[in-house]
């Protein structure tokens, strides 16, 4: 069974960074690429980022590109996502997703991330 | 950016009825996905490629639809179909999501 965990969501301060963890299992976690999604509160679905099997390709909408880093360690068959500067829109909660592409055919619980002083 | 504007953004249902939540995208796509997402759940990928169902999904939902405009449809409609539903393509980056139709049942 595909199963995805995410943690390290929280309350934080606009400015500051956060970094969010997802542990995979249930499925060979190299050979597939990874996403993260998120949903504001009562708000639709906005894609963050995504990264290749290898690691070695990322990519990221503008509204976060220069801001947020995805990465992986397969070798732990987990995810990661580094927010720095983060912003109040940024405030949301954070799924990981396991991105057969070009869908999302898994997704974690989630984790909540909010940004406010 | 591709824009996905779905409609309705709220609809209430009754067990038995047949009921249409349509998905319109700003570009033509080759596919669409959508996926159920239930009260304070995660979302489950629901169709893809515009008319496959997913593992498990019952054969009372059924996707369709080309180019700019795409459909699900379900028939009838079940107590357990409750949720808001999302279309989402990928034909063009960035992937964009609709802004979701909430389904009620009456």
């Amino acid at each position: 069974e595909v199963q995805l965990v995410e943690s390290g969501g929280g309350l934080v301060q606009p400015g500051r960074s956060l970094k969010l963890s997802c542990a995979a299992s249930g499925f060979t976690f190299s050979n597939y690429y990874m996403a993260w999604v998120r949903q504001a509160p009562k708000k639709g679905l906005e894609w963050v980022a995504t990264i290749s099997t290898s690691g070695s390709r990322t990519y990221y909408p503008d509204s976060v590109k220069g801001r947020f880093t995805i990465s992986r360690d397969n070798a732990k068959s987990s995810l990661y996502l580094q927010m720095n500067s983060l912003k109040s829109e940024d405030t949301a909660t954070y799924y990981c997703a396991r991105q057969t592409q070009p869908y999302f055919d898994y997704w974690g619980q989630g984790v909540m991330v909010t940004v406010s002083s | 950016e591709i824009i996905l504007t779905q409609s309705p953004t709220i609809m209430a249902a009754s067990l038995g009825e047949k009921i249409t939540i349509t998905c319109s995208a700003s570009s033509s796509l080759s596919y669409m996905y959508w996926y159920q997402q239930k009260s304070g759940a995660s979302p489950k990928l629901w169709v893809h490629r515009t008319s496959n169902l997913a593992s498990g999904v019952p054969d009372r939902f059924s996707g369709s639809g080309s180019g700019t405009d795409f459909t699900l449809t379900i028939d009838p409609v079940e107590a357990d179909d409750t949720a808001t539903y999302f279309c989402q393509q990928s034909w063009n980056d960035p992937p964009t999501f609709g802004s979701g139709t909430k389904l009620e049942i009456k």
